[in-house]
Formats: structure tokens, sequence, C-alpha cells
């Protein structure tokens, strides 16, 4: 199985602020990841897929990039509305796998 | 619009069976697409447990392939979770998705407790 190391695993932001999220791969995934936020008792969003490519409905704060085995995903400007958890998911090989997640606040 | 919505009981006893339906509105699941079960528990790790096709060919996570089996029912547009021999780690959110590069629709998902 590939491993998907996520972190931070928890993060603290001011509203404005720039935040970033990093998920290595054990190995290559062709840039073959989605980015998910997740709100307390709601079904995972999807944001991003395919590394950088954003999901009809995402704001453009949001963004993603990488390669082989190192992606990021930031929102620039975080509004209060970002709140939430985000995950990672590799999609290049079976079986999938995610992220341990990223929480992030306000601080 | 698509919809996804999961069913089944909360609370299944430890060496049970735990048996879900994700039932499908807005989109035949025989027209394309995979649909997986996916769950998250307790510490928040998610988990890909397995998927039924469009054509009825199933894909499971090597980790519950002695346990896992997933069916549908064509006429009803839904597709279902069976695992067996449940333990307390098996406790945890359900989910029922679409897979679609990635997962696109999810259902608001179903927290299963195993326990006596």
């Amino acid at each position: 199985d590939i491993q998907m190391t996520q972190s931070p695993p928890s993060l603290s932001a001011s509203l404005g602020d720039k935040v970033t999220i990093t998920c290595q791969a054990s190995q290559n995934i062709n840039k073959y990841i989605a980015w998910y936020q997740q709100k307390p008792g709601k079904a995972p969003r999807q944001l991003i897929r395919y590394t950088s490519t954003l999901v009809s409905g995402t704001p453009s704060r949001f963004s993603g990039s990488g390669s082989g085995r190192d992606y990021s995903f930031s929102i620039s400007n975080v509004e209060s509305e970002d709140i939430a958890s985000y995950y990672c998911l590799q999609y290049d090989n079976l079986p999938y796998t995610f992220g341990a997640g990223t929480k992030l606040e306000l601080k | 619009e698509i919809q996804l919505q999961e069913s089944g009981p909360g609370l299944v006893k430890p060496s049970q069976s735990l048996s879900l339906t994700c039932s499908v509105t807005g989109y035949t699941i025989t027209s394309g697409y995979d649909w997986s079960w996916i769950r998250k528990f307790p510490g928040n790790k998610m988990e890909w447990m397995g998927y039924i096709s469009y054509s009825g060919s199933t894909n499971y996570n090597p980790s519950l392939k002695s346990r896992i089996s997933i069916t549908r029912d064509t006429s009803k547009n839904q597709f279902f979770l069976q695992l067996n021999s449940v333990t307390t780690e098996d406790t945890a959110t359900y989910y029922c998705a679409r897979e679609s590069g990635p997962f696109d629709y999810w259902g608001q998902g179903v927290m299963v407790t195993v326990s006596s």
C-alpha cells in the first residue's frame, strides 16, 4: 500500500493568513492526489483533484501543487468558512489511501 | 442532482456481520463509475474499503479481503456493504461514494458502533 504522510496534524491561523499542508507519498503517485475538506458531521467535500485542478465550486484561494512523491495544498487568505479538517488522497494505485488529516483552527 | 444515502443499524455485536445500504438517486449505478465504501475511524483515520463497478465487478482493500463483500440491486439503484466477523476496531462512520477520479459524490455517513 502507498503510505501518505500528511503534515501538520493541526494548524492555527488568523483570518487572512496563508496556510500550507503537505503530503508525501511512499512512492511516486504521478500527480494522482486529491484534497478534501471535511466539517464535523458532514461528508468530505472534494476541493482539488489531479494535484492542482480545482473542482467546480472550489474558491480560487485554494490551490495545489507537486509531483512525484511530494505535494502541497494551500489556502491563501483564510476565511472563517475554511475552518475544517483537510485530507489528501492518493488514487494512483489501489488500495486508495488517505493522509491522516490536518485540522485547521482559528488563532 | 446526484445523492447518496447510507442506511443500516448503528449498533452491531462483536463477531456478527455489519450490513449497510447505499441508495443512489440522480444517477444509475450501472451507467458508469465505481461505487465505493469508505470509513472514518474515531481517531480520524480514513480507509477505502472497496468498490463495485458499474459492470458489477468488485475490488476490495486487501486488509479486509477475507471479511468484505460489496453487492448491488440494480432494480433499486442500491449497493451494499457486508463486513463479517466485526470487532470493536470496526467502529467507524461509514460512507458510500462515487469514484470518478476520485470520489466526487458522498453520502452523509452512518455511524456504526461495534459493542456487546
